[in-house]
């Protein structure tokens, strides 16, 4: 079962342009989060949002997240050849450390 | 050490070998799981574990997996009589807490059975 569902599932963009990533989830959660995967670092962790938050900043990452309609987006400003990844969000269930993910956003950048 | 590592990076074996993944977690990090992930998925949850306790192994998916750690650091995902259906990455996370958990991924293992 996947508690959060990414889109688009592929992206491609020109560098230097914003890339915006958007997920949904199922239950309640009082978090969420999103990781990034290349073949080269594998998973990385890029950023936690509370469910009491609404924006959270990380250099040139942004993510929002709407409790009331259960989603959330990733927006990379200044997209570089190097941003290019598979990324995921994930949330927890009930238990609050078993964190269900989605299928992923594959994000290419064009140089 | 300075992340998570995990041996074998890649598992070749014959449909009902037993193989034996291993995670060395961060030092000192109390929660640690294990996921496998499917080309093209996410991670699927398999087991979590706080210091030796397995808290959690609704995740495996047949009785021919079993998972342990038994000093509360080292971990080993064991695998009997290999399915096809077992091909995956077998990845390990750990995490300094046990809630609201940044959780910081070794490489894998990336298991092909034949």
């Amino acid at each position: 079962s996947q508690q959060g569902e990414e889109d688009p599932q592929a992206l491609s963009i020109q560098e230097g342009e914003n890339a915006t990533m958007n997920c949904s989830y199922k239950t309640s959660i009082n978090n969420l989060q999103w990781y990034r995967q290349n073949s080269g670092r594998g998973l990385v962790h890029l950023i936690l949002i509370r469910s009491n938050e609404r924006e959270k900043h990380s250099g040139r990452l942004r993510v929002t997240l709407d409790t009331s309609k259960k989603s959330s987006s990733l927006l990379i400003t200044a997209s570089r050849a190097a941003d290019t990844a598979s990324y995921f969000c994930a949330g927890p269930m009930d238990s609050n450390y078993q964190l269900i993910w989605g299928a992923g956003t594959k994000l290419i950048i064009k140089p | 050490g300075a992340g998570v590592s995990q041996s074998p990076r890649y598992k070749v074996a014959k449909r009902g070998q037993d193989v034996a993944l291993r995670c060395d977690p961060i030092s000192g990090h109390v929660s640690l799981f294990w996921y496998q992930q499917a080309l093209g998925q996410g991670p699927e949850f398999l087991t979590y574990f706080q210091n030796e306790a397995q808290l959690d192994k609704s995740g495996l998916p047949s009785d021919r997996f079993f998972a342990e750690r038994p000093e509360g650091s080292v971990s080993t995902l064991k695998i009997q009589r290999t399915q096809q259906e077992d091909s995956a990455v077998y990845l390990c996370a750990s995490s300094s807490r046990t809630t609201d958990n940044e959780q910081f991924f070794g490489p894998g293992t990336r298991l092909t059975v034949l």
